[in-house]
């Protein structure tokens, strides 16, 4: 079955540390994005990659890198100069020029303490 | 800039008929998505509109007015299964983004 996977479901960190949220889809799809959510509100954009070895920041990219090195994998690392990273984490990809529709991963729930 | 407006919860009961509106600016547009999310899930795909007019999909329809940045989902014969977050989602130029409204919940009561 095709579909992306993110893991762990549940995350806890100590202030202080980076940790790294990984993200592996097999839709075949060039389009892989990073989303934040917070209790109320909508998704917030923290990077997008539209094809292996390139990516974009977001609207709140501030204490967050990426890298996109294969096609399948788009892992996010939430730095320590990140100011308040307990979030829900979403990712998602899209094929573009196919379809603007965007398929979620399950996602993360960060807990920093 | 770029705004999108939904109410941030409704109820309804049962059986009966909802209707969740969505009203946006952006800066060009492509289309609407509609997207279910169930609390501490990930988003579900339920519909997108391009052109003006109303499409339907089972027991879930989907209305935009692009003329006045405007969509609506009606969700009838409601089921305790709907009780979620609705979000709308304009896609505003040609680089595949999705801008996401907050969302509006809805609560289903029998």
């Amino acid at each position: 079955d095709g579909g992306i996977t993110q893991s762990p479901k549940y995350l806890f960190r100590k202030e202080g540390q980076n940790v790294t949220l990984s993200c592996e889809q097999n839709l075949n799809h060039d389009a892989m994005y990073w989303y934040r959510q917070d209790p109320g509100q909508g998704l917030r954009l923290i990077y997008y990659s539209q094809i292996v070895n390139d990516f974009q920041k977001g609207d709140i990219a501030e204490g967050y890198s990426v890298s996109r090195e294969k096609k399948e994998s788009f892992p996010l690392t939430v730095t320590s100069a990140q100011k308040n990273p307990t979030a829900f984490y979403l990712c998602a990809s899209s094929n573009p020029g196919i379809s603007y529709e965007q398929y979620f991963g399950p996602g993360t729930r960060l807990t920093v303490t | 800039g770029q705004n999108i407006d939904q109410p941030t919860e409704m109820t309804a009961t049962e059986g009966a008929i909802v209707q969740i509106n969505c009203t946006y600016q952006t800066s060009g547009f492509n289309g609407l998505f509609w997207y279910q999310q169930h609390a501490g899930e990930a988003p579900t795909f339920l519909s997108y509109n391009v052109l003006d007019g109303l499409e339907e999909k089972g027991r879930f329809s989907s209305f935009l007015s692009r003329s006045k940045g405007y969509s609506y989902l009606l969700l009838k014969e409601l089921q305790m299964k709907d009780s979620a977050s609705y979000l709308c989602a304009p896609t505003p130029d040609s680089n595949y983004q999705l801008i996401w409204g907050a969302g509006t919940k809805l609560i289903i009561k029998p």
